[in-house]
């Protein structure tokens, strides 16, 4: 399957740094979303970049993708405590003639105050 | 639009019940998604609609899990017999066209 690694699987940070995620996946997509989940609820979607974009922005949120490697980076800049969640990147899967979204295991990202 | 709407939120059962999750998609999104998110195996889909036609049921466990979509306004997920083992959030997700997917609050289920 194409699903998507995130690291580190854990970072904790001071309020105010930048934070910096990396995903990996295995064979080509058209497209890597990046979505966030609080403790407790459901995911919630942060951008979707498509393979013909190298750089995205969003606020405070940066995404990057190199297709050369195989690999796309969210960064959050000037980091807030509500910052704190879990980060989640998500690329297209074919299987069996359908296309479905496959989430990695995410990177918790705890910012202190 | 208030979302998507799940139900219940949490919901405790004894091994041997049947379960069934409750999921309101958000109007006029076509796909609708059903999850599995524990702590060892992350976010699993198990089994997706489209148009209210299940297209993907590759995900769904065993044969004691069924989904039905029976509106583009209403699904279910179903368990029976409940194990120990399905003790997991069950998210419910809907999209517009196979783009960003938007999750409801899930359903905390714990089997014992």
């Amino acid at each position: 399957s194409q699903q998507g690694e995130e690291d580190p699987q854990a970072l904790s940070i001071q309020e105010g740094e930048n934070a910096t995620m990396n995903c990996s996946y295995k064979t080509s997509i058209n497209n890597l979303q990046w979505y966030r989940q609080n403790s407790g609820r459901g995911l919630v979607h942060l951008i979707l970049i498509r393979s013909n974009e190298r750089e995205k922005h969003s606020g405070r949120l940066r995404v990057t993708l190199d297709t050369s490697k195989k690999s796309s980076s969210l960064l959050i800049t000037a980091s807030r405590a509500a910052d704190t969640a879990s980060y989640f990147c998500a690329t297209p899967s074919f299987q069996g003639g359908s296309e479905k979204l496959v989430f990695g295991k995410g990177t918790k990202l705890t910012v202190n105050p | 639009d208030a979302g998507v709407i799940q139900s219940p939120r949490h919901e405790v059962t004894e091994m041997g019940q049947e379960v069934t999750l409750r999921c309101k998609p958000i109007s006029g999104h076509d796909y609708l998604f059903w999850y599995r998110q524990t702590m060892m195996r992350g976010l699993e889909l198990l089994i997706y609609f489209n148009n209210n036609v299940p297209i993907d049921d590759s995900g769904m466990p065993e044969d004691r899990f069924s989904a039905k979509m029976p509106n583009a306004s209403f699904s279910t997920l179903k368990i029976q017999p409940s194990e120990p083992r399905d003790s997991a959030v069950y998210f419910c997700a809907s999209s517009l066209r196979e783009r960003e997917q938007y999750f409801g609050p899930g359903t905390r289920l714990t089997v014992t």
